[in-house]
């Protein structure tokens, strides 16, 4: 059982590069979600999903976009990387019950560099 | 969503028992009170959530106050490793774990 696992662990792009963040879960979780957390900062939402085929944005998803055709799997990816998006990015995966009972499982985080 | 408010940072010695507080006056009264802490250089870990009832399990215990208005993160004997941030988040019933808002969080330094 991996958990939520992140692919790469560091990238560094160039101004204008694309490219996507993977993050796979294991526990055939409903729900995952993407964070960027900026130095000294909490975490902050980028796109969150409640199944495949069904995505939203939070709170930061500008330059950022989401699919979700697998349970599985939550790909994002940076169309045209800014130095804006130098951050470390984390995904998260949890149930998909109501109540507020689970807690969300993390990923070690993907740390980008644009430069 | 409801507001937490958490000091920046606490310090305390190792085997020694850690009081992290969390006040949430605005909590309405179905939100669930969730505690995460995010170690250096990984991503957040779930370490306890409650409703009303104190709560205890392995890693610690969870104190609630009788109005809902604040809660208290026990470590019961810290170790070095307990040294993280730790997040106070509320949480909606109706949602799942997939819209979590985080706050800067408390910052525990432990000294050996």
């Amino acid at each position: 059982n991996a958990g939520v696992t992140q692919t790469p662990k560091f990238q560094v792009l160039k101004t204008g590069q694309s490219m996507t963040l993977q993050c796979a879960q294991d526990m055939n979780h409903e729900y995952m979600s993407w964070y960027r957390q900026d130095p000294g900062m909490g975490l902050r939402l980028i796109h969150y999903s409640v199944g495949a085929g069904i995505t939203d944005q939070g709170e930061v998803p500008n330059g950022y976009n989401v699919s979700r055709s697998t349970t599985e799997d939550f790909p994002l990816r940076l169309l045209s990387a800014a130095p804006s998006q130098t951050s470390v990015y984390f995904c998260a995966s949890s149930y998909s019950s109501a109540g507020g009972r689970y807690g969300a499982f993390f990923g070690q985080g993907t740390r980008l560099t644009v430069v | 969503d409801a507001k937490t408010t958490q000091p920046n940072s606490m310090e305390s010695n190792e085997e020694e028992p850690v009081h992290l507080p969390c006040n949430h006056s605005t909590i309405s009264g179905t939100d669930y009170i969730h505690w995460y802490r995010q170690l250096p250089s990984q991503g957040p870990e779930y370490v306890i959530h409650g409703l009303t009832s104190n709560v205890n399990n392995r890693m610690a215990s969870l104190a609630i106050a009788e109005d809902r208005k604040s809660s208290t993160l026990i470590l019961h004997r810290a170790t070095l490793r307990d040294a993280a941030v730790y997040y106070c988040i509320l949480r909606r019933p109706i949602q799942g774990a997939q819209k979590l808002v985080f706050g800067q969080g408390t910052r525990l330094t432990i000294n050996p």
